[in-house]
């Protein structure tokens, strides 16, 4: 159980262009989902929290405009990078927790992002 | 001062090695202390996961809390060639958003 899907795990767009980035939990019911970035042999940074039904909250330095986050259903958030540019080739990562907020949570694959 | 500290590493043992991984932090109010596991390229993948102080054993892992020192560790037993990845230590207070470590970069060598 506990399965998060991402989707898709590498792309490849080019500069100005938007990418849309799919976050599922397939076997359970996510209430908040989170929006990870990881550059090269580093630790994941939080971008921004969802909550299914209301208006993502971004970390302090990330542009919600050029991140737009959607949180329409109880299984599935989207990222979308808008106006991509080189700089904003990274490792994406979301994470879902289950309905009860204070237990562990549990990451998507991964998309790798490659503006050209 | 970083809320969680975790030495990067890399580590570097033999196959069949034990295995000793370890996160301080600074925040008394965490309560929920979680490893991860990441392969190269992949998301986070969630070994342990321990609410308050003690310890937690789930095969060749254990994991161990002190919340006395703040200061969580991961054991690995029998280490394999398949434990080769980055280890994540990762801890939160209530809803609060998880906080990071890190991450050890570790390869075990047969």
């Amino acid at each position: 159980g506990a399965v998060v899907s991402q989707h898709p795990s590498w792309v490849i767009c080019k500069s100005g262009t938007s990418v849309k980035i799919e976050c599922r939990s397939l076997d359970f019911q996510a209430t908040t989902m989170f929006w990870y970035r990881q550059f090269p042999k580093q630790s994941l940074m939080l971008m921004a929290t969802s909550n299914e039904g209301s208006k993502a909250t971004y970390e302090q330095g990330v542009e919600k405009d050029k991140f737009l986050i959607n949180h329409a259903s109880l299984t599935l958030s989207t990222l979308t990078v808008t106006s991509a540019h080189p700089e904003d080739s990274s490792f994406y990562i979301c994470s879902a927790s289950r309905v009860a907020v204070n237990t562990e949570a549990f990451f998507g694959q991964g998309t790798r992002l490659t503006v050209v | 001062q970083k809320e969680v500290e975790q030495d990067p590493g890399p580590l570097s043992v033999p196959e069949g090695a034990i295995v000793s991984l370890n996160c301080t932090y600074s925040n008394s109010a965490f309560q929920y202390f979680m490893w991860y596991r990441q392969y190269s390229r992949k998301g986070p993948e969630l070994l342990m996961y321990t609410y308050s102080s003690g310890n937690k054993e789930d095969g060749r892992f254990t994991a161990q809390v002190d919340k006395s020192s703040k200061y969580i560790s991961l054991f690995i037993r029998d280490s394999q060639p398949s434990d080769s990845a980055t280890y994540l230590c990762a801890m939160k207070e209530g809803a609060q958003k998880l906080v990071f470590g890190q991450g050890t970069r570790l390869t075990i060598n047969p």
